[in-house]
């Protein structure tokens, strides 16, 4: 069975400080993975996915297969980065079904 | 128009009422989702429809029940719903089904058993 974990329910950081939200995956076969970002107030949306390769908002995601890990980081947090992340399985050739982890509330102080 | 439109935003309800949640999106997208989230819980996926089937039911009650009149609606009637069913209840969109769409999702509807 597909599987995500998120190890950290808070995270907190100093503004400028480096930030890294930890994910990692079970699943047997190869996944698509993604990092879901909901602001206060505002809608569940994609902030990025592996298959992209993209760097949105500063921040950056790596598949790491042997490890089995899809970590989110950024060198500099800012305080407009304070929301909840989830980070997101779907098993490539599946069904429909995107697994979530259950969670970071990140926090950035000023 | 690239939203997920929800209505209501809001809704109490009684545990003898039949309501109904409406979704909408004028994006094209062929797969639409509903989805539970409890107070700070991750999206527990309901329901998925896939040019206008149902594909995926997750073993939820029969007091849910989803449809899809055309590809840009997707509605959940809720009927003898129970205190514990209260929670944001989120509707998402994606161009196809499979890993590779983004899903767009709603902003919700809270709400209430009493």
């Amino acid at each position: 069975a597909q599987r995500v974990t998120q190890p950290e329910k808070l995270l907190s950081v100093f503004k400028g400080a480096p930030v890294e939200l930890k994910c990692n995956y079970s699943y047997s076969g190869s996944p698509e993975l993604f990092w879901y970002v909901q602001y206060s107030r505002q809608r569940l949306q994609l902030l990025l996915r592996h298959i992209s390769r993209e760097s949105i908002k500063g921040f950056t995601a790596d598949l790491n297969k042997g490890e089995t890990s899809f970590h989110l980081k950024k060198p500099f947090a800012q305080e407009e980065d304070s929301a909840m992340y989830y980070c997101a399985l779907h098993p490539k050739g599946g069904s429909e079904k995107l697994v979530f982890g259950k969670g970071t509330k990140l926090t950035v102080n000023p | 128009d690239t939203e997920v439109t929800q209505t209501p935003k809001h809704l109490v309800m009684g545990m003898t009422n039949k309501k109904s949640l409406k979704c909408e999106q004028h994006m094209g997208h062929r797969a639409m989702y509903w989805y539970k989230q409890k107070a700070k819980k991750p999206p527990e996926l309901m329901f998925v429809y896939s040019y206008e089937k149902l594909s995926i039911n997750e073993s939820v009650p029969s007091r849910f029940s989803p449809e899809c009149p055309n590809s840009s609606l997707l509605n959940l009637h809720l009927h003898a719903l129970q205190p514990e069913d209260s929670a944001l209840y989120l509707c998402a969109s994606s161009p196809g089904s499979g890993g590779l769409y983004e899903q767009y999702f709603g902003p919700g509807t809270r709400l209430t058993v009493t």
